[in-house]
């Protein structure tokens, strides 16, 4: 079973600029979660959805930070315009909600995005 | 509101020692609690997992954790410490319930040494 794929993994921009990251979830999980994980800190969520519908963006700076998931499978997360202190490991997750391994959040390899 | 308190930020053992990382939660309602296993540049694994079963959670590489209650601890250990083990350990909470939000801890960087 394929794992949670994102791109890029790394991104380097200038403050002002904007950019985005795309999660490919594991087949068939039906929620998907986008984690913002500041060095030294521990995942901290940004934005739930539940298929293609938003479930939690309480903590989603929304003057600058949009995300979508058309269809209830990709998801793209954006970032616009770039502040300094968005440099961070954006972690995007998704979880089924039944089976062995329900509750269970996977975890993508994240894209390290780093704000000059 | 949920959260999560991992004592010491980093934790240095020896190769064979007993590994202890502690892990303190509060919520308002039976809590899912979560160890996760991060290595440099990856993304989070899942080591164990507690879900109102069995208290006493065994995980993958030999590491386990204990349910208890009365203490609002979580903590994982793992008898023997092994040079693969250095990473960094994560705690996490959720609500009981259809694919809750966890809420992760600071975290833990387990270092071994020879």
């Amino acid at each position: 079973e394929a794992g949670v794929a994102q791109s890029p993994r790394y991104k380097i921009i200038e403050k002002r600029q904007s950019v985005a990251f795309w999660c490919n979830p594991i087949s068939g999980h039906a929620t998907l979660y986008w984690y913002q994980q500041i060095l030294g800190q521990g995942p901290k969520l940004l934005i739930q959805f539940q298929n293609n519908g938003v479930v939690d963006d309480s903590q989603l700076p929304k003057d600058r930070f949009s995300a979508e998931r058309l269809k209830g499978v990709d998801s793209t997360l954006k970032i616009q315009p770039a502040k300094l202190e968005d440099s961070a490991v954006y972690l995007c997750a998704s979880s089924n909600t039944g089976g062995a391994s329900y509750n269970e959040q996977f975890f993508g390899p994240g894209t390290r995005l780093t704000v000059l | 509101a949920q959260s999560v308190t991992q004592l010491g930020s980093h934790v240095s053992v020896s190769e064979g020692a007993l590994v202890l990382l502690r892990c303190n939660y509060s919520s308002s309602v039976p809590p899912y609690l979560f160890w996760y296993v991060q290595y440099p540049n990856q993304g989070l694994q899942l080591l164990l997992k507690y879900t109102s079963a069995a208290t006493l959670v065994k995980g993958i590489n030999g590491f386990e954790a204990e349910f208890k209650k009365s203490e609002t601890s979580f903590h994982l250990t793992k008898p023997s410490a092994h040079m693969s083990d250095a990473a960094e350990y994560f705690c996490a909470v959720s609500e009981s319930g259809t694919a809750s939000k966890l809420t992760f801890g600071t975290g833990t960087r387990l270092q071994v040494t020879l």
